[in-house]
Parts: structure tokens; C-alpha cells; sequence
């Protein structure tokens, strides 16, 4: 799987937008982007995912670039709750390919009132 | 709640103790993982299962025995563990291992060996 560079950390202020990089330079063409938060101590929760274009749900929205070399995580409104540590996962779609996820450092999200 | 229940949420153990984690999944899926997570470090996955089948084994010690006695059930059978055992264990599972899903989480099985 295509190694993920992320910032170690991050701050946001309660309310506004929280833009989240990811460099993923080696991405693969069967490579999907993969974005889980987890709350401290907690059990990863999946965000979203997307392979070329842009996605977004009901958490949060995701912009692929054109030549799939990045990506940007958007909570459009953080609060409090969205505290937590973001991986960045690039994880490989096909059969007899194992499924799993290659977990790195993440980034640590500090929302502040 | 995210279907994936794992017991019990924290367990402390003696060096020469046997124990096992167990991990229930009422999703239907058909792929289940167990990862580590110690403290400071990224999750590490140690196993993966498909359809009861082990598929992966990510080098881990022969002390961590799993156990996949069908789909929807996951154990992890500890025994002579070592202190840097110690870290949270997550169960996770996915409709399958194709890696069209995503794959759901437990909350984890805090660790102490002492």
C-alpha cells in the first residue's frame, strides 16, 4: 500500500472549517483514499473514502486532486467533539487483496473553543 | 454502536496467566481483524479472517492464538504474555476482504500485563 504523509498535529477553532492534508505521492491507480478519526482510546470510525472524485457525507467532505497525488479532509463546522487523531490510508480495492487497512501516525486535531 | 462489540473492555493479567479477548460482530460481514495499538504507535494489524479462514498473519508471537469459530465471532487467546503486551486490542470487520468497505470497530480490550 502507498505510504500517506500527514502533519503531526493541527489546531481549529470551535466553528470554523478544519482542512486536514494528505500527501499520498505514490498512490497507485487501484488505490482508494481512506480517512478514520479516533477519539482517544476509542475504536477507529470511518469518515469517508473516494477514489478520483470529490465525496462528501453527512461528516464531512473530501477533495482528491486531479493527479491523486493529495488530498484534503474537510469538517466544514468543527466542534469540540471532533477532537481526535485523523489517518490518512491508502488502501488497495480488488479481490485477494486482504481488505486491510495500513494505519500511520495521523494527525492529532485539537479544536479549541 | 458500530455492530462490533468487543469483550471484556479492559482485562489485567500475570505474566503466566491464559485469557482471551472476544470480538462479536452483528453486521453479517464475512472478514474480520484483530489490530494491536500500544501507547504513542500507530494501530498494527496482527490478523486477518475471511469466511473463518485465516488469511494474514502480520508476524505476530505465537503467544496471540486467534480463533474464528464462524463469521460473526473473533477470539484472541493470550497466554505467557510479556509487560509490552500491554496496549489496546481492536477487533474490526468488513463485508469481506476485497477492500470495497470499509471496515468497523470495535472499541477495544484495554491490556495490562503485569
Amino acid at each position: 500500500d502507498a505510504k500517506t504523509t500527514q502533519p503531526t498535529s493541527m489546531d481549529c477553532a470551535e466553528g470554523r472549517a478544519a482542512n486536514l492534508p494528505c500527501n499520498h505521492s505514490t498512490i497507485s491507480g487501484n488505490e482508494y483514499v481512506y480517512w478514520y478519526r479516533q477519539i482517544h482510546s476509542q475504536g477507529p470510525q470511518y469518515i469517508i473514502h473516494g477514489l478520483k472524485n470529490n465525496e462528501t457525507n453527512e461528516m464531512a467532505s473530501l477533495i482528491i486532486t486531479e493527479d491523486r497525488k493529495s488530498s484534503t479532509l474537510i469538517l466544514p463546522h468543527a466542534t469540540l467533539r471532533d477532537t481526535a487523531v485523523y489517518y490518512c490510508i491508502v488502501r488497495v480495492a480488488g479481490y485477494n487483496q486482504g481488505g486491510k487497512l495500513i494505519f500511520g501516525q495521523g494527525t492529532e486535531l485539537s479544536v479549541k473553543p | 454502536e458500530t455492530g462490533v462489540t468487543q469483550t471484556p473492555r479492559h482485562l489485567v493479567m500475570g505474566m503466566t496467566n491464559k485469557k482471551s479477548l472476544k470480538c462479536e460482530q452483528h453486521l453479517g460481514h464475512n472478514a474480520m481483524y484483530w489490530y494491536k495499538q500500544s501507547a504513542k504507535k500507530p494501530l498494527e494489524l496482527m490478523f486477518v479472517y475471511s469466511l473463518e479462514e485465516r488469511v494474514e498473519n502480520n508476524s505476530v508471537p505465537s503467544r496471540f492464538s486467534p480463533e474464528c469459530p464462524n463469521s460473526s465471532h473473533l477470539f484472541l487467546h493470550l497466554h505467557t504474555l510479556q509487560p509490552e503486551d500491554s496496549a489496546l486490542y481492536l477487533c474490526a470487520s468488513s463485508q469481506d476482504t476485497s477492500g470495497r468497505g470499509e471496515l468497523f470497530f470495535g472499541e477495544g480490550s484495554r491490556l495490562t500485563v503485569l
